[in-house]
């Protein structure tokens, strides 16, 4: 089945610098590559995805790129704000017909911004 | 506001009880999850329902009992629960079940059980 690795586990910023979370994925199958928000005590909340006909997708100060080559994935947040901290969650699937659609989740980075 | 509702919020259960978690979506989405959360944990799929009948059971003890009574509505029946089961439960919902279609997550039930 699909293996996906996330690093780092914690990431620490200064508000307004950047930050990169990274996530690689073992099936060449997989097509498709969300990211998760998960803010302390509430529900994970799609924040962008891609999918692998696409090298790059951007909203606003987010943005993600896929290397299907490499078959890693990245999200990058710039000009960072302490409302971005959170714990965010890499995750791949493929779609196989809709008979066995799953979603593998990356083990997630808890981001912390501060001020 | 969340476009998936569950309730309750809070459930505190003995291992001898029976309870249930409910979960209501109103986006004509045709899938629904049940996933369970451990703290620092990502979510993990116990069950997909895909045009009300079970599609994925992830090998998931018979104390929990999923149903799907109508295309909005998913529960998920509790009995004789192990304290280890103690765990943040997540419902979700998708336009269908190919992975074209997000998920969207309900705020949760927050599970103990003594």
């Amino acid at each position: 089945g699909e293996n996906v690795e996330q690093h780092p586990s914690t990431l620490s910023v200064q508000e307004g610098d950047s930050a990169v979370i990274k996530c690689t994925y073992s099936d060449s199958a997989s097509n498709y590559f969300p990211w998760y928000k998960q803010e302390l005590g509430k529900r994970p909340q799609l924040i962008i995805d891609i999918r692998s006909n696409v090298g790059e997708k951007k909203d606003q100060r987010i943005a993600v790129t896929l290397n299907k080559t490499a078959k890693h994935f990245s999200l990058h947040i710039t000009e960072t704000q302490p409302e971005d901290s959170a714990v965010y969650f890499c995750a791949a699937s493929k779609d196989s017909g809709g008979s066995n659609y799953k979603l593998t989740f990356g083990k997630g980075t808890l981001l912390t911004v501060n001020p | 506001d969340t476009e998936v509702t569950q309730t309750p919020k809070h459930l505190v259960m003995g291992m001898t009880n029976k309870k249930s978690l409910k979960c209501e979506q109103h986006m004509g989405h045709r899938a629904m999850y049940w996933y369970k959360q451990k703290a620092k944990k990502p979510p993990e799929l116990m069950f997909v329902y895909s045009y009300e009948k079970l599609s994925i059971n992830e090998s998931v003890p018979s104390r929990f009992s999923p149903e799907c009574p109508n295309s909005s509505l998913l529960n998920l029946h509790l009995h004789a629960l192990q304290p280890e089961d103690s765990a943040l439960y997540l419902c979700a919902s998708s336009q269908d079940k190919g992975a074209n279609s997000p998920l969207h997550f309900g705020n949760g039930t927050r599970l103990t059980v003594t």
